[in-house]
């Protein structure tokens, strides 16, 4: 399969526990996207990369998370202190840049329950 | 989210019925409007997209029609099945930054 991976596809912690999820994107896509997805709701934007460069935050981010994508490859995406309003389905994304089309390519998400 | 409002937000429909479901943006600056597809535990994909140039597309079952003047743009779907029935995400934007719209639930009954 050469989709976007992501990892774990659920997590289950506590409320002030550190979780990382990890992105793989689809091979020789440049572009990489954060989303965050809650019940009921559509995907809203985190964060995107081109490369490892990371481009554009949104306001959503708050200093409790950050997004790394060494070398221009997989990225994780790391929640310190999570609050029971961290629980969401968290979803990443990648493009190309080339021949760029608009469309995003989304992997399966990562859902996460804070207790 | 509030500059992206999508309605209905749920729709029950009979096989072979023209479900239409509408989206209305804000920022004029949007030059990407596409239609997602999400079926339950799996992540959003790409269903059928416009860009402003063009008031229709049409690929296969499914049809976008856009208007540029109004801020809006509709998703129709000729001939739906019960395969069909999951939940649809417009999300007009830019270079990737998509403002996805709340959802449309669709239940296509057969």
């Amino acid at each position: 399969d050469t989709g976007v991976s992501q990892d774990p596809r659920h997590k289950i912690t506590k409320r002030g526990q550190n979780v990382t999820f990890r992105c793989d994107p689809i091979s020789e896509h440049n572009r990489l996207y954060w989303y965050r997805q809650t019940l009921g709701q559509g995907p809203e934007f985190l964060t995107y990369f081109q490369n490892e460069a990371q481009l554009e935050k949104s306001r959503l981010l708050s200093d409790r998370f950050s997004a790394e994508r060494p070398k221009g490859s997989f990225s994780t995406l790391e929640i310190q202190r999570t609050e029971q309003g961290d629980s969401a389905m968290y979803l990443c994304a990648s493009s190309p840049n080339t021949g760029y089309t608009g469309e995003l390519f989304f992997g399966e998400g990562s859902r996460l329950t804070v207790l | 989210q509030q500059q992206v409002k999508q309605s209905p937000q749920s729709l029950i429909v009979q096989k072979g019925g023209i479900p239409i479901i509408n989206c209305a943006y804000e920022n004029t600056a949007f030059d990407y409007f596409p239609w997602y597809q999400q079926f339950p535990g799996k992540g959003p994909a790409l269903l059928i997209a416009i860009r402003p140039d063009v008031s229709e597309k049409k690929e296969g079952r499914f049809t976008i029609s856009f208007n540029k003047s109004a801020k809006q743009f509709s998703l129709h779907i000729m001939d739906s099945q019960p395969g069909d029935s999951a939940t649809y995400f417009c999300a007009p934007g830019s270079q990737g930054n998509l403002i996805f719209g709340k959802g449309t639930k669709l239940s296509v009954k057969p």
